[in-house]
């Protein structure tokens, strides 16, 4: 079965740290991975993206790694803001199906002055 | 230009109605997608619009669930005999292609009574 798991599965961090989340997939066969960050009562906002050949991604102080060998990714925010306080959903698309995305659960991060 | 939106943002009802969700896409978008988000949960896919045809209505979880796109455009999902377990935010994202990046819009918070 396709899956997308993610952890931890909340946290919270002082403002100007850095924190990286993590993502195993199961999704096959694998065309891309995505990091969505999704605010409270939003739609989710694509950050990156990432195809099989990609091992990494910065999107500002955002920056993604894929290990397609062990179906990883983890994604890195340097310097966190107050405003980085979202849900951020790791999303992998799988070959030929139409785009559907398969998400994950989410990391709830909380980003504390 | 105008994003993904979604009326109502929030719809509260009672069991055993029917509702009807609205999305308009971005302008030029030929796909279109339906999603419902649980509380704490990614996004589940329901149903995959290319134009006026649902390509893919996989992720219906019954006959209670339909969606129209007459026109290409704007779609609406269905739901007959509303359950308390239909209770969640229901996604829509549009793309420019079957391939293309999804756009999602704020959602629809829908409480069952």
């Amino acid at each position: 079965k396709n899956q997308v798991e993610q952890s931890p599965q909340s946290l919270i961090i002082l403002e100007g740290k850095n924190c990286t989340l993590q993502c195993n997939y199961t999704v096959s066969p694998f065309s891309n991975l995505r990091w969505y960050k999704q605010d409270t009562g939003r739609g989710p906002v694509s950050l990156t993206i990432m195809t099989f050949s990609e091992n990494t991604k910065s999107n500002g102080r955002y920056t993604a790694t894929l290990d397609a060998d062990t179906k990883q990714s983890s994604l890195h925010i340097t310097a966190s803001q107050l405003s980085d306080s979202a849900s951020y959903i790791c999303v992998v698309s799988a070959s030929g199906a139409t785009n559907k995305l398969i998400f994950g659960t989410g990391t709830l991060l909380a980003v504390q002055p | 230009g105008a994003g993904v939106s979604q009326t109502p943002s929030n719809k509260v009802t009672e069991k055993g109605k029917y509702v009807e969700l609205r999305c308009d896409p971005i302008s030029g978008h030929t796909a279109l997608y339906w999603y419902r988000q649980s509380l704490g949960q990614g996004p589940e896919f329901l149903i995959y619009f290319q134009g006026t045809g649902a390509a893919d209505d996989s992720g219906l979880p019954n006959d209670r669930f339909f969606a129209v796109r007459p026109e290409g455009s704007v779609s609406t999902l269905k739901i007959q005999r509303t359950e308390r377990g239909d209770s969640a935010v229901y996604l829509c994202a549009s793309s420019s292609s079957s391939e293309g990046e999804q756009f999602f819009g704020p959602g629809t918070r829908l409480t069952v009574l």
